[in-house]
């Protein structure tokens, strides 16, 4: 079946700092959807992308989709300990609304 | 309006024992789905449920068995409990889908240790 991977599984860095995850498919996605999960939290929605090449943004996150549509990034801009949580991405697989995840990238921000 | 609820929110069985988790949606979403999380594995898709009385099998269904009786509720039953269905459980709705995949909405989870 389909599969994502995201790199990188952990970072951490000093608020203030940037960070950026990627998130690569090794076939082409027609859309895929990135979700926040704070600890001890759920999941939630963030963003869904479409279109080859697309950029989007919400406020400080920078939410990427390739060209040929097999990988996508999220960049945050200037960490905040809000930021703090796993950030996964989300491409469909199998019609309707399934959804496979990536295992998820955990960002801890150092005040 | 609620969104979507799970019961109960932290259960510990012992090995063999069966057990219900209740999810419920208040949004009249069609699709329901129920997801495991162990660390370091993101989240993978045990059932889903795409309108009363459908049901399929995701990534890993063994152990576990839904049904889907009404639009609102999508219960998980484990039918034997073994040490490695010690996960997180949640439960997600979204509604119709067009040619795009609609936004899963999660419920808080189900924390289950079996022993």
């Amino acid at each position: 079946g389909q599969q994502v991977m995201q790199i990188p599984q952990y970072q951490h860095v000093q608020e203030g700092e940037d960070f950026t995850t990627y998130c690569n498919s090794s076939t082409t996605l027609s859309n895929i959807q990135w979700y926040k999960q704070r600890p001890g939290g759920h999941p939630v929605f963030l963003i869904q992308l479409v279109k080859s090449g697309e950029v989007k943004k919400q406020k400080r996150l920078t939410f990427q989709f390739g060209e040929a549509k097999k990988n996508s990034s999220l960049h945050i801009t200037a960490t905040q300990t809000t930021d703090v949580g796993t950030y996964f991405c989300a491409p469909p697989s199998g019609g309707y609304n399934k959804l496979i995840f990536g295992a998820g990238t955990r960002l801890a921000v150092h005040p | 309006n609620a969104g979507v609820t799970q019961t109960p929110k932290f259960q510990v069985l012992k090995t063999g024992q069966s057990m219900t988790l209740q999810c419920a949606q208040d949004m009249n979403h069609e699709y329901m789905s129920w997801y495991r999380q162990d660390p370091g594995m993101g989240l993978r898709l045990i059932h889903y449920s795409v309108g009363a009385g459908i049901t399929d099998q995701g990534e890993v269904p063994n152990g576990y068995n839904v049904s889907r009786s009404t639009t609102e509720d999508f219960p998980l039953r484990l039918l034997s409990a073994a040490p490695s269905q010690t996960s997180v459980y949640f439960c997600a709705s979204s509604g119709t889908a067009g040619f795009l995949q609609e936004t899963q909405y999660f419920g808080p989870g189900t924390r289950l240790l079996v022993l």
